[in-house]
């Protein structure tokens, strides 16, 4: 147990519908990242949030937001929803640090089906 | 395009026999990251290394700077070792701390 925890584990919804998945990070993290995973992708970067405030951005598609909250969890929004959106997400968490050799810790995804 | 290239993509080994997945990158890294997928899904970090050596239990990963490559070894290897595996690459711990990945190795090991 990495520690992550993601909510909900599955979900199966409509094209043109919007969905919110939520991370909970471990405790003491700062940074979250939220990962998308597909068959003909594989796994790709979408955003990186750092206390609260947006870090990095990856592959992020404008269908797409996310945020983190003061209590650090952070929500991923998908919104007018395609059946190529159907994936793993996941949601890693570190330290947030620039070192080096952070690691990160991957929850255990939500994985989206898009009908 | 910063590249990612894993090899083989598909690998099937008997029980016991040692294993090499290759891992080569197109520009400098400050870090790389070896993860291990379960069939459920699941990702577990193996190894984070920015130079030389590291090893726990039945894995070695390595990395050499200079050719931007890795490779991550299994000795003994074991059924439960059957997974996919999937290196990471960091470019810059000042742009974020986000991770470019290859495209992962299916491990099958046969008892």
């Amino acid at each position: 147990d990495s520690g992550v925890t993601q909510t909900p584990k599955h979900l199966i919804t409509a094209t043109g519908q919007r969905v919110t998945l939520r991370c909970s990070p471990r405790s003491g993290d700062l940074s979250v990242y939220w990962y998308q995973q597909s068959l003909d992708q594989g796994l790709q970067f979408l955003i990186q949030y750092y206390n609260g405030e947006e870090r990095a951005k990856g592959n992020i598609l404008e269908r797409f937001s996310a945020q983190q909250f003061p209590d650090l969890h952070s929500e991923l929004n998908l919104s007018s929803l395609e059946l190529g959106d159907s994936a793993l997400y996941f949601c890693a968490s570190s330290v947030g640090t620039t070192a080096k050799l952070e690691t990160q810790y991957f929850g255990p995804g939500t994985r989206l089906l898009v009908l | 395009k910063n590249e990612v290239e894993q090899s083989p993509q598909n690998l099937t080994a008997q029980e016991g026999e040692f294993i090499t997945i290759n891992c080569s990158y197109s520009v400098g890294i400050s870090a790389l990251h070896w993860l291990q997928q379960h069939p459920g899904g699941g990702i577990v970090s193996l190894f984070m290394l920015s130079s030389g050596k590291k090893k726990h239990g039945r894995l070695i990963a390595t990395i050499n700077i200079q050719e931007k490559h890795s490779s991550l070894h299994i000795t003994a290897s074991h059924p439960r070792d059957s997974a996919v595996y999937i290196c990471a690459v960091r470019f810059s711990p000042f742009t974020g701390n986000q991770f470019y990945f290859g495209t992962g190795t299916s491990l099958t090991v046969i008892p």
